[in-house]
């Protein structure tokens, strides 16, 4: 079975870091580019970071550039997020979501896990 | 880049069909994969359709996508509507590996 399940979320006060752990299984994690999306309360989808297949390439949106940073473990089928300096607007529904395979250059149908809850409140 | 554009919300009967329509604001609608996804009220997104018009089996054939070239846009078509296909739907598309999400459909089945 294809799943993924994020954990690591928690309440935290700005300007602090949390990390992020995205768990897979059912697929060949090792040939999927991967990316992490988020969702604040009451908000629509908002793509925040990719990581290509192998790790050497990364891409993030403006808002979290120069503080979040997108990793993973193929050894594990491990995706992860470290976020520094967090924002109070950082608050949100943190998923991993499955990208593009490399080898065939196809998505194919992502699954999603359940995400995890990420706050920052004083 | 380009963005993707959805209507609001969109409402109707149990029973009837309903089109919700995703437009590409630049380069073509057949250059990328589209996927749509299902939101429900406090629960995680599904993917209903991927690649432009494939479901997977879980997914009732009542569900279907397609791209319009012509209007550079795509559509999730819902037939036989149910209540509980009410719902937020999102198209999400590719802008190289990059994700790029329409802003979010919200049907009400009343």
């Amino acid at each position: 079975q294809v799943y993924v399940m994020e954990s690591g979320g928690g309440v935290v006060q700005p300007g602090r870091s949390l990390r992020l752990s995205c768990a897979s299984s059912g697929f060949t994690f090792r040939y999927y580019a991967m990316n992490w999306v988020r969702q604040a309360p009451g908000k629509g989808l908002q793509w925040v970071a990719l990581i290509s297949y192998d790790g050497s390439n990364e891409y993030y949106a403006e808002s979290v550039k120069g503080r979040f940073t997108i990793s993973r473990d193929n050894s594990k089928n491990t995706l992860f997020l470290q976020m520094n300096s967090l924002r109070v607007d950082d608050t949100a529904v943190y998923y991993c979501v499955r990208g593009i395979m490399v080898t065939i250059s196809r998505p194919g149908s992502n699954p999603w896990g359940p995400g995890t809850m990420v706050t920052v409140s004083s | 880049n380009f963005m993707l554009t959805q209507s609001h919300s969109v409402s109707e009967s149990p029973g009837k069909t309903v089109t919700i329509s995703c437009t590409r604001s630049s380069g073509s609608i057949a250059s990328n994969y589209v996927q749509w996804y299902q939101q429900r009220p406090g629960s995680a997104p599904t993917t209903v359709i991927y690649e432009n018009n494939k479901r997977l089996s879980e997914i009732p054939d009542r569900f279907s996508g397609s791209i319009d070239s012509s209007s550079n846009s795509a559509s999730l078509t819902i037939s036989g509507l149910k209540t509980e296909d009410e719902a937020d739907y999102y198209c999400q598309s590719y802008d190289g590996d990059i994700l790029v999400f329409g802003g979010g459909t919200k049907l009400t089945v009343l």
